[in-house]
């Protein structure tokens, strides 16, 4: 498809385990973004990409969390010791370009993850 | 930190009449975006607004931009039941090269009941 698209599209996981979010973003999309929305808390920003380097990695919430981005296009989002508290839906995005005001991110329909 | 913060949370309004949702900020942002999210779905852009007092229309939305540069508004009129969704307001800033960088505000769930 031309979207973006993220896999799974649920996880049910049990505490302490690991887990991986995979996003494919639009080809040709040089920036990547990894939000999480938990309810009613809004979208909260985790990452960016530029090509395959992360320049901020500063929401990400804990050392718990990493990504990386291979080849320039697929992204993944690596929960460790997963914790109650990771529940949310993650959502990832890309974009042609960085920066700019009418930059337009596009976004993937998110990987809802619960943690038991 | 810039926060957005967005009323009503929920709005919940007949088919036919009309409503405004509000996004306000204590910081001037360099644009701001609406986006609209249905369940299941990621969000979707509406419409970006660069310059102060700015005006733009969507059929029957209608977006503002405050002249100073700190809040929005996101007007419908004639709401139909399609226009169900929840509404996000999110922000560009220019500080510290992190023009990339987008601010959610906790967004709008509006439901247009026929």
């Amino acid at each position: 498809g031309a979207g973006v698209s993220q896999s799974p599209s649920n996880k049910v996981t049990e505490k302490g385990k690991d887990v991986e979010l995979r996003c494919d973003p639009i080809s040709g999309h040089t920036a990547l973004y990894w939000y999480r929305q938990s309810l009613g808390q809004g979208l909260e920003f985790l990452i960016y990409f530029q090509g395959n380097s992360a320049p901020d990695k500063s929401g990400l919430p804990s050392d718990r969390f990493s990504a990386e981005r291979t080849g320039g296009s697929v992204s993944t989002l690596t929960i460790q010791r997963t914790q109650q508290e990771d529940s949310a839906v993650y959502l990832c995005a890309s974009s042609l370009a960085v920066s700019g005001p009418y930059n337009e991110q596009f976004f993937g329909p998110g990987t809802r993850l619960t943690v038991l | 930190t810039q926060l957005l913060e967005q009323s009503p949370q929920f709005l919940s309004i007949q088919e036919g009449e009309n409503l405004t949702v509000y996004c306000n900020s204590s910081s001037v942002f360099s644009s701001l975006q609406w986006y609209r999210q249905e369940p299941g779905e990621g969000p979707v852009l509406l419409v970006t607004v660069v310059t102060g007092g700015e005006v733009k229309k969507l059929k029957r939305l209608t977006f503002q931009f405050g002249d100073a540069r700190k809040d929005s508004s996101l007007h419908i009129t004639a709401a139909q039941p399609g226009d169900t969704g929840l509404y996000l307001c999110a922000g560009h800033w220019n500080s510290g090269g992190s023009n990339y960088k987008l601010t959610f505000g906790k967004g709008t769930l509006l439901t247009v009941n026929p």
